[in-house]
């Protein structure tokens, strides 16, 4: 099975800062990666697919994007409700996996 | 628009079959595939299988043996079975919709505790 390491384990970050979570894959899975935000309560939400794509109603604060097998999240300017557990998830090759999770906490 | 929503029993004891419901609104099964997904108290998402929408389904190989994934498109269903249940399969069961993301429309989830 594909596996995904996501860093860091956990963070926390300043209203406005620029946060970027990073995803590497153990293997080769082109851009079929996508990101997810978990809300306590709540489902996943889509936030990112094919690695660079912005998923519908996602703000433009967001951004994905891939450097050979690392991928990352990134934040342009953290807003409060940004706060959540992040999950990448690689959807090339089955079994489709998800990494371990980012949780982003405000500081 | 788009909705799912998981229904089955709250307690499933050991060794026993664990029977699921995903019904889906504002879509048709049958141009639409479904996945169920899980998430144990306190850990990370499991991927668990995929009915596609010409009715073939893709299984994630660590439970294949236990899982059966099947629907009824006349009544919008999507159905979950896994047997032989230990108290690892304690989770939050989501069912969601494969659009552009492997997962755009999701329930709310069901949560299954395996207890005697």
């Amino acid at each position: 099975d594909i596996q995904l390491t996501q860093s860091p384990s956990s963070m926390s970050a300043s209203l406005g800062d620029r946060v970027s979570l990073t995803c590497q894959s153990s293997q080769g899975i082109g851009n079929y990666l996508s990101w997810y935000q978990h809300k306590p309560g709540k489902p996943p939400k889509p936030m990112i697919y094919y690695a660079t794509n912005l998923a519908d109603g996602v703000p433009s604060r967001f951004s994905g994007s891939r450097s050979g097998s690392d991928y990352s999240l990134t934040i342009s300017s953290l807003e409060s409700e940004d706060t959540a557990i992040y999950y990448c998830l690689q959807y090339d090759e089955y079994p489709w996996t998800f990494g371990g999770g980012t949780k982003l906490e405000l500081k | 628009q788009v909705q799912l929503k998981e229904s089955g029993p709250g307690l499933v004891q050991p060794s026993q079959t664990l029977s699921l419901t995903c019904t889906v609104s504002g879509l048709s099964l049958t141009s639409n595939s479904v996945s169920w997904i899980r998430q144990p108290p306190g850990k990370g998402l499991e991927w668990m299988g995929v009915i596609w929408s010409n009715g073939g389904t893709d299984y994630n190989s660590a439970i294949k043996s236990r899982l059966s994934i099947s629907r009824d498109t006349s009544k919008s269903q999507v159905f979950l079975k896994m047997n032989s249940l230990q108290t690892e399969d304690t989770a939050m069961y989501f069912c969601a919709r494969k659009g552009n993301t492997p997962f755009d429309y999701w329930g709310q989830g069901v949560m299954v505790t395996v207890s005697s």
